[in-house]
């Protein structure tokens, strides 16, 4: 069945660089788009970008100057990384799969992102 | 982008009551729309999607329906399990943006 799991550090310092994988089980990653969307208590459910099934990606302009997303197709794997992290980026990240009829039809478990010092 | 504003952005109500929760879209979405039910701890799920159609496992309970540039989420009987933050989602262009959520408390 359609499985992801995102994995983050947990704690960053503020303007330090965030990483994230979702890794993923149950399909090819060259079959579906995947999306990255995080949620923060200051500004809820945001979608941040995604990567398309043939490796293009698109970006939320929020974000753009500091999100890049990539994958690694052999492993399985998503992968998020912003820069510049600020106090007001501590949330919950997830990646997330589109079904077959709409988008973000599979989550991950979401990992949680604390920015302090 | 398409701003969703969502109502009401709490709101509680007794086991067996009809509810109703909003999303107004700014500009046109067709029907290219999603609820989510989010539980404590949990992620977001789908319940239902292009504004009208039951997402796989959903209760019948639920259903979505459109007004104009309204979209609705009912619940024709409360049911506990029920007790959930509710979002909504529009996808007909990127950036995709969702409602400000609205959390729905049994009394």
């Amino acid at each position: 069945q359609v499985q992801l799991k995102e994995t983050g550090p947990g704690l960053v310092q503020p303007t330090q660089t965030l990483s994230i994988t979702c890794t993923v089980s149950g399909f090819s990653l060259t079959s579906y788009y995947m999306q990255w969307v995080r949620q923060t208590p200051g500004k809820g459910l945001e979608w941040m970008g995604f990567i398309r099934s043939g490796g293009s990606t698109e970006y939320n302009s929020e974000f753009k100057s500091r999100l890049s997303i990539s994958r690694d197709t052999s492993k399985n794997q998503v992968f998020l990384k912003m820069n510049s992290l600020k106090t007001e980026d501590t949330g919950v990240y997830y990646c997330a799969r589109d079904s077959n009829n709409f988008p973000l039809g599979y989550w991950g478990q979401g990992t949680l992102v604390t920015v302090s010092s | 982008d398409i701003q969703m504003t969502q109502s009401p952005s709490s709101m509680s109500a007794s086991l067996g009551d009809r509810v109703t929760i909003t999303c107004q879209a700014s500009q046109d979405i067709g029907n290219n729309l999603i609820w989510f039910q989010q539980k404590p701890g949990k992620s977001p799920r789908p319940m239902i999607y292009y504004a009208t159609n039951l997402a796989n496992g959903v209760p019948s309970r639920f259903s979505g329906s459109r007004s104009g540039s309204d979209y609705s989420l009912t619940i024709s009987s409360l049911e506990s399990e029920d007790m959930a933050d509710y979002h909504c989602l529009q996808y007909k262009q990127y950036p995709l943006t969702f409602g400000s959520g609205t959390k729905l408390e049994i009394k």
